[in-house]
């Protein structure tokens, strides 16, 4: 079983779509979760970052951290076609810096 | 800031034959990361350097792949002799250290193709 399991997708909506992406982990000592997008031929590029479990809002992307779970969400609200790319969630534990990293979605907004 | 920066961009090579990727983290950032991201996976730690020094590399293929980062700056990682499954992208990444709350920023990665 992999640490970290995240649907591939991948994903097609029209735009102003609400998205959900989720992942799945095994490990409960992870405790920083973050959201990574990546646009093709770039390199991932930090979205959200939220520490342990709750909410975190910033413009129209709200994560959301449910470790009871093992459970993490990114939703985009009022999706548009430049937020077409790979999302990637990833996350680590309390000590070190080591990301663990799924394996990423493939969204793609149509106009 | 300028961003990592990562040489070359795309590398075509036969199997059995090495390769050497480098890598220029930001300015003051001490720890830097190579990610190995095969098609269609999110990438995979091969190596963390924390200034010159080795924090992890228990990912890294040590028969065929090496890292360095000498004077705590730039980095090259080399495979020698490459294997078709070596087709990846390979990412760098530096932070300003290793704890949970600092975070990566990614260069743009050298896709690397064994033929």
């Amino acid at each position: 079983q992999k640490e970290v399991e995240q649907d591939p997708g991948p994903l097609s909506v029209p735009e102003g779509a609400i998205v959900s992406l989720n992942c799945t982990y095994s490990n409960s000592a992870f405790q920083y979760f973050m959201w990574y997008r990546q646009y093709s031929r770039k390199g991932p590029e930090l979205l959200m970052y939220t520490y342990s479990s709750g909410n975190k809002e910033d413009g129209r992307f709200t994560a959301q951290v449910d470790k009871s779970s093992k459970y993490i969400s990114l939703f985009i609200r009022d999706s548009q076609p430049s937020d077409s790319a790979t999302y990637l969630c990833a996350m680590r534990r309390n000590q070190g810096g080591k990301l663990i990293f799924g394996q990423g979605t493939e969204l793609s907004v149509k106009p | 800031e300028a961003g990592v920066a990562q040489s070359p961009r795309y590398k075509i090579i036969e199997k059995r034959q090495s390769v050497a990727f480098w890598c220029n983290p930001i300015s003051g950032h001490a720890t830097l990361y190579w990610y190995q991201q095969i098609l269609g996976q999110g990438p995979k730690l091969l190596i963390q350097f924390q200034n010159n020094g080795v924090v992890d590399d228990s990912q890294l293929p040590k028969d065929r792949f090496s890292a360095e980062r000498l004077k705590g700056v730039d980095s090259t990682l080399k495979i020698q002799p490459a294997k078709l499954e070596d087709s990846a992208v390979y990412l760098c990444a530096s932070s300003l250290g290793a704890g949970a709350n600092y975070g990566y920023t990614f260069g743009s990665g050298t896709r690397l193709t064994v033929v």
